[in-house]
């Protein structure tokens, strides 16, 4: 079945600064990878997604850029805010039957810094 | 707007004890899952289902069973909780072909 690593585990960046976030999976038959964020207190919420017909997907500050040669896929955060601390997943959807079944990487905590 | 709802927030269990999770949607979703959070571990499917009755493991189903009689309401079954079932648990459902999950706040489960 599907693996996803999700690097790194924590991350501390400057108020105004990028963060990136990378992933990678293992199986060639996945087609559809999604991006949570989990505030604090809360369950994870949908911040952007990409497909495998797709290179690069943007949506104001947040990117997603997706390599299907090499199996990895990034979440590019830039002018970065205090509200962009928290917990972010990336996940894989199941190439097998059936609709929705993720596989999510190990999370990312990040801090921005004033 | 879409919403999970789960029955409780935080729950104190004992060890042996039968739990009962809640989750509730209001969207008529076909499908619905239980994940388990962990630190350093993500999100890890315990179980989902399809359809009303209908029910398949996630990766870590041990331990734990499922009841969906109702399309709206997913359960997750603890049949005898053990101190290492000490987690947060994040119900999520879906409808295809949209492929986004919506997930509810979580029930942080302490087994004592």
């Amino acid at each position: 079945g599907e693996n996803v690593e999700q690097h790194p585990s924590t991350l501390s960046v400057q108020e105004g600064d990028s963060a990136v976030i990378k992933c990678t999976y293992s199986d060639s038959a996945s087609n559809y990878f999604p991006w949570y964020k989990q505030e604090l207190g809360k369950g994870p919420q949908l911040i952007i997604d990409i497909r495998s017909n797709v290179g690069e997907k943007k949506d104001q500050r947040i990117a997603v850029t997706l390599n299907k040669t090499a199996k990895h896929f990034s979440l590019h955060i830039t002018e970065t805010q205090p509200e962009d601390s928290a917990v972010y997943f990336c996940a894989a959807r199941d190439g097998g039957q059936g609709a929705q079944k993720l596989v999510f990487g190990q999370g990312t905590r990040l801090t921005i810094n004033p | 707007d879409v919403k999970v709802t789960q029955s409780s927030r935080y729950l104190v269990k004992r060890t042996g004890e039968k739990v009962f999770l809640e989750c509730v949607q209001d969207m008529d979703h076909e499908n619905m899952f239980w994940y388990r959070q962990d630190p350093g571990l993500g999100l890890r499917l315990i179980y989902f289902s399809y359809d009303v009755k209908m029910k398949e493991k996630g990766d870590i189903p041990e331990g734990y069973s499922v009841s969906r009689e109702k399309k709206e309401r997913f359960s997750l079954i603890l049949e005898s909780a053990s101190t290492n079932q000490t987690s947060m648990y994040l119900c999520a459902s879906g409808s295809p072909p949209n492929t986004e999950a919506f997930f509810g706040q979580g029930t942080r489960l302490t087994v004592v």
